[in-house]
């Protein structure tokens, strides 16, 4: 079975640091992309970051950029989110996501096939 | 950037048809994907490459895409159906998420 928790949410003040853990299990953690997704209380669904297999690749959304670093131990099965400078507006349930890959239209589709029970990050003084 | 428009909101009666729309510019080149969010729960993926649908996921859940538009189609809506629908698509290596649809069976 797939399982995705992540961990290291809670509170922090305006310009502090927090760093978000994801603990794969039930498939071999190094075969995927990874995500990270988070959702402000009452609002929709944001995605934050990703970052490739063997993580030499990752791509942040522009919001986050130059605060937050996503990364990845391959041999740990774990995915993290490493958050800086945090801010009011960084206040969110984060998730981590498997990224999984289809065939379409002659080239690779993406989707998020497991999602784990998400971790609350609050941001305030 | 890349934006997903979703209605903010579909009523529908209990075994009547639920259609939820998603616009964005050549989406239909992107096999978008839609998540269904309970309060209180993680999104689950119901529909991905655009009209697959997951294993354990029901079969009133179907999917279609076409220019600038997918849509989300719920047949025989039940009350269990009641949640908040996403899409998804790629653009380039980023994700966007369209602005949802709460979706209430009345």
């Amino acid at each position: 079975e797939v399982k995705l928790v992540e961990s290291g949410g809670g509170l922090v003040q305006p310009g502090g640091s927090l760093r978000l853990s994801c603990a794969g299990s039930g498939f071999t953690f190094s075969s995927y992309w990874m995500n990270w997704v988070r959702q402000p209380p009452g609002k929709g669904l944001e995605w934050v970051a990703n970052i490739r297999q063997d993580g030499g690749a990752t791509f942040h959304v522009d919001s986050v950029r130059g605060r937050f670093t996503i990364s990845r131990d391959n041999t740990g099965n774990s995915l993290y989110l490493q958050m800086n400078s945090l801010r009011a507006e960084d206040t969110a349930v984060y998730y981590c996501a498997r990224v999984n890959r289809g065939y379409c239209g002659g080239d690779y589709c993406y989707y998020l096939d497991y999602w784990g029970q998400g971790t609350l990050v609050t941001v305030s003084s | 950037s890349y934006e997903l428009t979703q209605p903010p909101s579909v009523s529908v009666s209990p075994g009547q048809t639920a259609s939820i729309t998603c616009s964005g510019d050549k989406l239909g080149d992107k096999y978008p994907c839609w998540y269904q969010q309970k309060p209180g729960q993680s999104p689950v993926l119901v529909i991905y490459q655009g009209t697959e649908r997951p294993s354990g996921i029901p079969e009133r859940f179907s999917g279609s895409n076409s220019g600038s538009t997918a849509t989300l189609t719920i047949s025989g809506t039940q009350a269990m159906d009641e949640a908040d629908y996403y899409c998804q698509a790629w653009d380039r290596y980023t994700n966007v998420f369209g602005t949802g649809t709460r979706v209430t069976v009345l």
